[in-house]
């Protein structure tokens, strides 16, 4: 499972409230990757990063923002959450020479 | 735009039985499938994968074939299993930094 944490791994949070989660890896994988998962559209990508302070926007990257300071952690930031933004996220990694993606336990974050 | 979808969003299979799950896509460009298995909240796990100049790949128990021709996918579970109950994805690579996108998912439930 290459190491991958994801937390919170639950969350509400009320619309207009800021929300960061967290992917941390422990095999020093070069690649991340953030994606949504709802009913009916499978896995969806938000961000990615390919090293660190390198990311780049998804298919659906609107009203998300990413950073990534540090290879083991790659932070997901809803600025002001919305009620659509209720989903499932996982995060993925990916090394350089490699082009099985691993992914997180996944975190569901409920916006009321 | 570009997609990867399937053609059935359920599929039962009676214990022991052979099972095919199929995938069409889109990108003539892709160059590199997965699928992917995802069991009740968990993140997905690869299965196998097949780059764009084979059209067969076999593994434990499953095998991936690749028809180029019409753009199609399949995955194969031998004697297939309880444990072998989950949703499937298959998913499709054409762009740089690994990104991959997704289908929709297919639910394979096994009758005892």
């Amino acid at each position: 499972d290459a190491g991958i944490t994801q937390s919170p791994r639950h969350k509400v949070t009320e619309t207009g409230t800021p929300v960061t989660l967290r992917c941390h890896q422990t095999e020093n994988h070069r690649y991340m990757y953030w994606y949504r998962q709802d009913p009916g559209h499978g896995l969806r990508l938000i961000h990615y990063s390919y090293g660190v302070k390198d990311t780049d926007k998804g298919e659906v990257s609107d009203g998300y923002s990413v950073s990534r300071s540090k290879t083991e952690d790659f932070l997901l930031t809803l600025e002001s959450a919305t009620s659509s933004q209720t989903s499932v996220y996982f995060c993925a990694t990916l090394m350089t020479s490699g082009t099985e993606q691993y992914f997180g336990p996944g975190t569901r974050l409920t916006v009321t | 735009g570009e997609s990867v979808g399937l053609h059935l969003p359920t599929l039962s299979v009676q214990e022991g039985d052979n099972s095919i799950i199929n995938c069409a896509y889109s990108n003539s460009a892709s160059d590199y499938f997965i699928w992917y298995k995802q069991e009740s909240g968990k993140g997905p796990q690869f299965i196998i994968d097949i780059r764009s100049n084979m059209d067969k790949r076999q593994g434990q128990r499953v095998t991936v074939l690749l028809n180029k021709t019409v753009k199609h996918l399949s995955l194969q579970i031998a004697a297939t299993q309880p444990g072998d109950s989950a949703v499937y994805f298959c998913a499709e690579n054409a762009g740089a930094n690994s990104k991959l996108t997704f289908g929709k998912g297919i639910t394979l439930s096994v009758r005892p």
